[in-house]
């Protein structure tokens, strides 16, 4: 399958800064990127699908000023948390499709943690 | 609204056969996936179906049935490596994925 290589895999930020996280997909044009969380336990939740070029449309309840949403060119897309807070600790896993892709191929997750 | 449902937990032995079923109500239909998911991990794709019928794929199979809303996920020769949770997810009608919120499968020795 397809490669998508998220980074980093951890990290830990102290409340108020903000965090950047980079999906790649490494052998494959993503026109479509998918970021989620994942809190533990749970399932996936869907916060936002951005194409390339577009801006990103956010799911219902997902704070678009919070999460900002980056997908520039066909095999970069970024997710920054701004003014992290303890709540946003999670683990956020990106994953990518390209245009005649049946399924889209995720990265490694990041585990977030907000102290 | 829109429903997958699977059961929370399973526990099977090892060298055993186990079922994961997954029901599903959506608006619209393209296709259903079995994900797994180890502790702390992505998912990883296991298998796609878009019609009715059983996809076999080494020790995994996934079956569909689209006229009632059923899938599920048989696993064969279980091993301990198989400990994980089973994440089914349906494509609706607008091209969005539904995710269940996963089944974990125990293996027990």
């Amino acid at each position: 399958g397809a490669v998508v290589s998220q980074h980093p895999s951890r990290v830990i930020c102290k409340s108020g800064t903000s965090v950047k996280i980079e999906c790649r997909s490494l052998d494959f044009q993503a026109t479509t990127m998918f970021w989620y969380r994942q809190f533990p336990k749970k399932s996936l939740m869907l916060m936002a699908t951005s194409n390339e070029g577009s801006k990103a449309t956010y799911e219902q309840g997902v704070e678009k000023d919070k999460f900002l949403i980056n997908h520039a060119s066909l095999t970069l897309s970024t997710l920054t948390v701004t003014s992290a807070h303890p709540e946003d600790s999670s683990f956020y896993i990106c994953s990518a499709r390209g245009r005649l892709e049946t399924e889209a191929f995720f990265g490694q997750g990041t585990r977030l943690t907000v102290v | 609204g829109q429903n997958i449902d699977q059961p929370t937990e399973m526990t099977a032995t090892e060298g055993a056969i186990v079922q994961i079923n997954c029901t599903y109500q959506t608006s619209g239909f393209n296709g259903l996936f079995w994900y797994q998911q180890h502790a702390g991990e992505a998912p990883t794709f296991l298998s796609y179906n878009v019609l009715d019928g059983l996809e076999e794929k080494g020790r995994f199979s996934s079956f569909l049935s689209r006229s009632k809303g059923y899938s599920y996920l048989l696993l064969k020769e279980l091993q301990m490596k198989d400990s994980a949770s089973y994440l089914c997810a349906v494509r609706d009608g607008n091209y969005q994925l539904i995710w269940g919120a996963g089944t974990k499968l125990i293996i027990k020795p």
